[in-house]
């Protein structure tokens, strides 16, 4: 199985700011394989990029997605309100598909 | 629009079955290059994905869960179901059903979720 390690546990920025969370897996994972979700409370995960780069559809540019091997990113250019939530990322380069702990970003 | 929907009882005693269906509707169940999944989330944790099935039948299963799980489908209702048996207070979580694009791998299209809490 694949662990999937989110880094930092929790991020505390200002609006405006850049925000770049980290996912570093236990073996390589192809780039095709790994995706990022956002999470707010009370509301189901919403996929935000595929195949480590790809926006989903209607995801602002704002969001960006790089890596690959074993550690990839996600950036928030420039943060707004709307934002702060968890972010999840997950493997399906061998199964059991997996996902990370998570990283709350929080308002600072 | 593809639309989820997750139904069935929100309360279960530990030992018995679990059974929850997620019921497709603005779209086929029957479309190729998806697959449907099912995830919970414990209370406060993160997502662990339970498996996936296509609408031929053929399924995946999470190693961890494998022996209790069984999930089917029924392509006349657009629907897929979801059968964890044996369950104890550790199985209390959120219960999502969601649409896995293999083109993507990921979970494109997620349902709002239901609340199953495993108590006597």
């Amino acid at each position: 199985e694949i662990v999937l390690t989110q880094s930092p546990g929790t991020l505390s920025l200002s609006p405006g700011e850049r925000a770049t969370l980290s996912c570093r897996a236990s073996q390589s994972v192809s780039n095709s394989q790994l995706g990022w979700y956002q999470q707010k409370p009370g509301q189901a995960p919403r996929l935000l990029i595929h195949g480590a780069s790809s926006r989903a559809t209607g995801i602002p540019d704002r969001f960006s997605g790089s890596g690959s091997g074993t550690d990839f990113s996600l950036t928030i250019s420039r943060l707004e309100p709307e934002d702060f939530a968890v972010y999840y990322c997950q493997q399906y380069d061998s199964s059991p598909i997996t996902f990370g702990q998570g990283t709350r970003l929080e308002i600072k | 629009q593809l639309q989820l929907q997750e139904s069935g009882p929100g309360l279960v005693k530990p030992s018995e079955t679990l059974s929850l269906t997620c019921t497709v509707s603005g779209g086929s169940i029957r479309s190729s290059g998806y697959y449907w999944g099912w995830i919970r989330q414990s209370p406060g944790k993160g997502l662990e994905w339970i498996g996936s099935i296509y609408y031929s039948g053929t399924t995946y299963y999470n190693p961890s869960l494998r022996s209790r799980v069984t999930i089917s489908v029924d392509t006349s209702k657009n629907q897929f179901s979801l059968k964890l048996s044996s369950v104890t207070a550790a199985d209390t979580a959120v219960y999502y059903c969601a649409k896995y694009t293999t083109e993507k791998n990921a979970f494109e299209i997620w349902g709002q979720g239901t609340m199953v809490t495993v108590s006597s």
